[in-house]
């Protein structure tokens, strides 16, 4: 399967533990994005990445959140010191550069996390 | 601070009939409106999309029509299936190439047998 991948798909944590997701985009896809959707709601913004740099950060993503893409490759989602209403699907994506204003995000499936 | 606001919350219709999805945006800067379904337990997959310079999209049984002035556009589901039912989430993309997507709050359509 050459989608976007992500781990772990659930995670269940105590409130103050750290948990750090990983997403594995569509190989050739430039662009990576990290969403959030609570339940009933949307996906909301929350940071993306060409290559390996971070070009924005939404204010949703607090001083506890950090995201890193080192190699431009996969790319890692930390939560420091989880609150319970960190508790959320977080969704990642990927895209061409060729494909910007297509609106056309290739998402994966998305790892929730519950906070305890 | 809610950039598209999108109704109705869920929709139940029967099979082979017509599901309709509007949502509304304000900020005059987004140009490109895509629309994405979602099924349980999946991400969101792109379904559709219009740019505000055209008033009707058809792709299959899918239709956008927009309405710039208004600054409205909405999702038409001809001849819906059960396979249909899903979350529909309808979008905006600012200026730009940034492909940072605005969601909707989603609209949960179910089609009876």
């Amino acid at each position: 399967d050459t989608g976007v991948s992500q781990n772990p798909r659930h995670k269940i944590t105590k409130r103050g533990q750290n948990v750090t997701f990983r997403c594995d985009p569509i190989s050739e896809h430039n662009r990576l994005y990290w969403y959030r959707q609570t339940l009933g709601q949307g996906p909301e913004f929350l940071t993306y990445f060409q290559n390996e740099a971070q070009l924005e950060k939404s204010r949703l993503l607090s001083d506890r959140f950090s995201a890193e893409r080192p190699k431009g490759s996969f790319s890692t989602l930390e939560i420091q010191r989880t609150e319970q209403g960190d508790s959320a699907m977080y969704l990642c994506a990927s895209s061409r550069l060729a494909g910007l204003d297509t609106g056309e995000l290739f998402f994966g499936e998305g790892s929730r996390l519950t906070v305890l | 601070q809610q950039q598209v606001k999108q109704s109705p919350q869920s929709l139940i219709v029967q099979k082979g009939g017509i599901s309709i999805i509007n949502c509304a945006y304000e900020n005059t800067a987004f140009d490109y409106f895509p629309w994405y379904q979602q099924f349980p337990g999946k991400g969101p997959a792109l379904l559709i999309a219009i740019r505000p310079d055209v008033s009707e999209k058809k792709e299959g049984r899918f239709t956008i029509s927009f309405n710039k002035s208004a600054k409205q556009f909405s999702l038409h589901i001809m001849d819906s299936q059960p396979g249909d039912s899903a979350t529909y989430f309808c979008a905006a993309i600012y200026g730009g190439a940034t492909n940072k997507l605005i969601f909707g709050t989603g609209t949960l359509l179910a089609v009876q047998p």
